[in-house]
């Protein structure tokens, strides 16, 4: 098992264009959730899923970004009309159920730079 | 809502004792964590404790929570080097699902 990964690690794009970032989670954990980092701050969490369900999603999440699980494995992570705002870390991290305690494994993250 | 405060950094000198603090607003919280992040690293989960928990005692890590106060804090003894990072406080708030609420982040200097 190598952990939660990420994918692309880095990513430069221009104001306006679309981008996607894959998550890998642990393969037993059904928990997967996105969080997003900026300079200087705690990661925000932005959505959640259970399987394939997307069961809670942030007010950060705005109508340009849509995350999906479709298979209950790996997620993407899609923003539209990228803002220079969206520039940050943009984390993944899962967990499984458990009786009461979660331990979330995180990935590296994926830092998107608005240019 | 949630949140969650830390002071922004502390420097302290190799082999001394850091105490890293954080205050909460969620009475509800049952975990509490704390989370270490190196450059270019994803978050390193150190330590927990549950909400009934005064103290939790992990080899060179010790948790204290005062939930009165919704006070919590890290002591790292015969702080290293390797101890630079930032440490992330976080909590679950009431969710059973693990989602977690951050603070800004302590970042820990630690001078040879």
């Amino acid at each position: 098992d190598t952990g939660v990964s990420q994918n692309p690690r880095h990513k430069i794009t221009k104001r306006g264009q679309n981008v996607t970032f894959r998550c890998d989670p642990i393969s037993e954990h059904n928990r997967l959730y996105w969080y997003r980092q900026t300079l200087g701050q705690g990661p925000e969490f932005l959505t959640y899923f259970q399987n394939e369900a997307q069961l809670e999603k942030s007010r950060l999440l705005s109508d340009r970004f849509s995350a999906e699980r479709p298979k209950g494995s790996f997620s993407t992570l899609e923003i539209q009309r990228t803002e220079q705002g969206d520039s940050a870390m943009y984390l993944c991290a899962s967990s499984r159920v458990t009786g009461g305690y979660t331990e979330a494994f995180f990935g590296q993250g994926t830092r998107l730079t608005v240019v | 809502g949630e949140d969650v405060e830390q002071s922004l950094f502390l420097s302290v000198r190799e082999g001394d004792s850091s105490v890293i603090n954080c205050t909460y607003t969620d009475s509800s919280s049952t975990y509490l964590y704390w989370y270490k992040q190196e450059p270019g690293a994803g978050l390193q989960l150190l330590t927990y404790i549950f909400s009934n928990m005064d103290m939790k005692q992990d080899q060179r890590l010790t948790v204290l929570l005062n939930k009165k106060d919704k006070h919590l804090s890290l002591r790292i003894a015969d702080t290293q080097t390797g101890d630079s990072a930032i440490y992330f406080c976080a909590e679950t708030g009431g969710t059973s699902y693990g989602k977690l609420t951050f603070g800004q982040g302590t970042i820990l200097t630690v001078h040879p």
